[in-house]
């Protein structure tokens, strides 16, 4: 079974505004990461959250982690038409060697 | 730097034949792992390795085999293709399970 589960399945908003996708999890995690998928194409990793660190930016990406509550959520603000695409989380867990991805949130940025 | 690459791009099978589906990277990591991507439900693990000579089981893996013999390779076999293996196959690599995954343009099998 899926480790992650993201939500919403799927988000339409318009160009300036901010998207917030939010990713839960069920056993214990060494890190967590989030994915890009443009359509037809492989993932591209977009950021790397480690189990003892609670928030992290990389441009106009926000993540935080709340390992009690083992959630996560990626904020894109200012969205642009072109990041238009499937975002997935993944964790690795401590124990398995795995690196295991949510079904992913389909975020459609309308111009 | 091509990173990892994956072929073939498009494949069709008939159920009962088999095929290798390639990927090899140029990035020296030492952890690879195979994925299918099926509609709603995500990436699911199929096979992974830590190194050469060491592979094991993911998630899903009935209906494949894999192998090992070098860093830079780790093609994933279908032994004996069904429909229900018609998905889009993923190579990723990283420097170990914990860290970034540099993932191939996929590969789209359709078995008929």
């Amino acid at each position: 079974s899926q480790q992650g589960e993201e939500d919403p399945q799927a988000l339409s908003i318009q160009e300036g505004e901010n998207a917030t996708m939010n990713c839960s999890y069920k056993t214990s995690i060494n890190n967590l990461q989030w994915y890009r998928q443009n359509s037809g194409r492989g993932l591209v990793h977009l950021i790397l959250i480690r189990s003892n660190e609670r928030e992290k930016h990389s441009g106009r990406l926000r993540v935080t982690l709340d390992t009690s509550k083992k959630s996560s959520s990626l904020l894109i603000t200012a969205s642009r038409a072109a990041d238009t695409a499937s975002y997935f989380c993944a964790t690795s867990d401590p124990s398995g060697s795995r690196l295991t991805f949510g079904e992913g949130t389909q975020l459609t940025v309308n111009p | 730097n091509a990173g990892v690459t994956q072929t073939p791009k498009f494949q069709v099978l008939k159920t009962g034949q088999s095929m290798t589906l390639q990927c090899a990277q140029d990035m020296n990591h030492e952890y690879m792992s195979w994925y299918r991507q099926d509609p709603g439900m995500g990436l699911r693990l199929i096979h992974y390795s830590v190194g050469a000579g060491i592979t094991d089981q993911g998630e899903v893996p009935n209906g494949y085999n894999v192998s090992r013999s070098t860093t830079e390779d780790f093609p994933l076999r279908l032994l004996s293709a069904a429909p229900s293996q018609t998905s889009v196959y993923f190579c990723a690599s990283s420097y170990s399970w914990v860290a970034e995954a540099f993932f191939g343009q996929g590969t789209r099998l359709t078995v008929v």
